[in-house]
């Protein structure tokens, strides 16, 4: 099956740039999909196919994906950020998601 | 849109857990559901898919032969029954309302969870 790798950890000062990679073979050629998940909460949708946001979800969160590497950017980083962040595809007619990144904002 | 689903459950060792999500704020037949569960402190694993259109289903294969999905159209409301529960299916379980392109899907809105703990 299809793997997606992410770093366990990025942190970040307040107001600053946070950049969670997702990498998988030849993953530019698919769709990446990335969601927030706070502690005790379910997960959220910020990014969809690459680099498109749900309405209601700030512009500081961004995507691209080109390569092996698709990658989740959030600019002017603030505390309410803090979260686990999982990158998605579907493969095979199912979802798979990445390991998690805990963004920490210092 | 919003998903909303029953309460947690405390199962033994051996039994079943059936675990339901009301839909709303959205024509029920139009997308498919998912579900997925997550382990404590574990990612997202996602389990299988049910169309409530037609009913049909795809389980992914580590599931296979444990899980089934149902849904009643009079209500809105999708099941996911597991069997022969173990302690490794302790995990708090999500529906999540699949939104699909020409090549790819993804869950759009999720419900609360529902944590089912599986303990002697």
């Amino acid at each position: 099956s299809y793997v997606l790798t992410q770093p366990p950890s990025v942190s970040v000062a307040p107001g600053q740039t946070a950049r969670v990679t997702c990498g998988g073979n030849n993953i530019g050629s698919r769709s990446v999909h990335w969601y927030q998940q706070k502690p005790g909460q379910a997960p959220v949708l910020v990014v969809y196919e690459d680099s498109d946001r749900p309405s209601g979800i700030p512009a500081r969160f961004s995507g691209s994906n080109s390569g092996n590497t698709a990658t989740l950017t959030i600019t002017r980083v603030e505390a309410g950020d803090e979260a686990d962040y999982y990158c998605q595809v579907w493969d095979r007619d199912s979802e798979v998601f990445g390991t998690g990144t805990k963004v920490t904002v210092l | 849109v919003q998903l909303v689903q029953s309460g947690s459950e405390v199962k033994k060792p051996g039994a079943s857990v059936k675990v339901s999500c009301e839909a709303s704020g959205y024509t029920f037949i139009t997308y498919y559901i998912y579900w997925l569960r997550q382990a404590p402190g574990q990612g997202l694993e996602w389990m299988g898919m049910i169309n409530p259109s037609g009913g049909t289903t795809a389980y992914a294969q580590k599931f296979q032969g444990r899980v089934t999905m149902t849904r009643d159209t009079s209500t809105n409301t999708v099941y996911m029954a597991l069997t022969s529960l173990t302690s490794d299916d302790t995990a708090v379980y999500y529906c999540a309302r699949g939104d699909c392109s020409t090549s790819t899907c993804y869950s759009d809105s999720w419900g609360q969870g529902t944590l089912v703990t599986v303990s002697s």
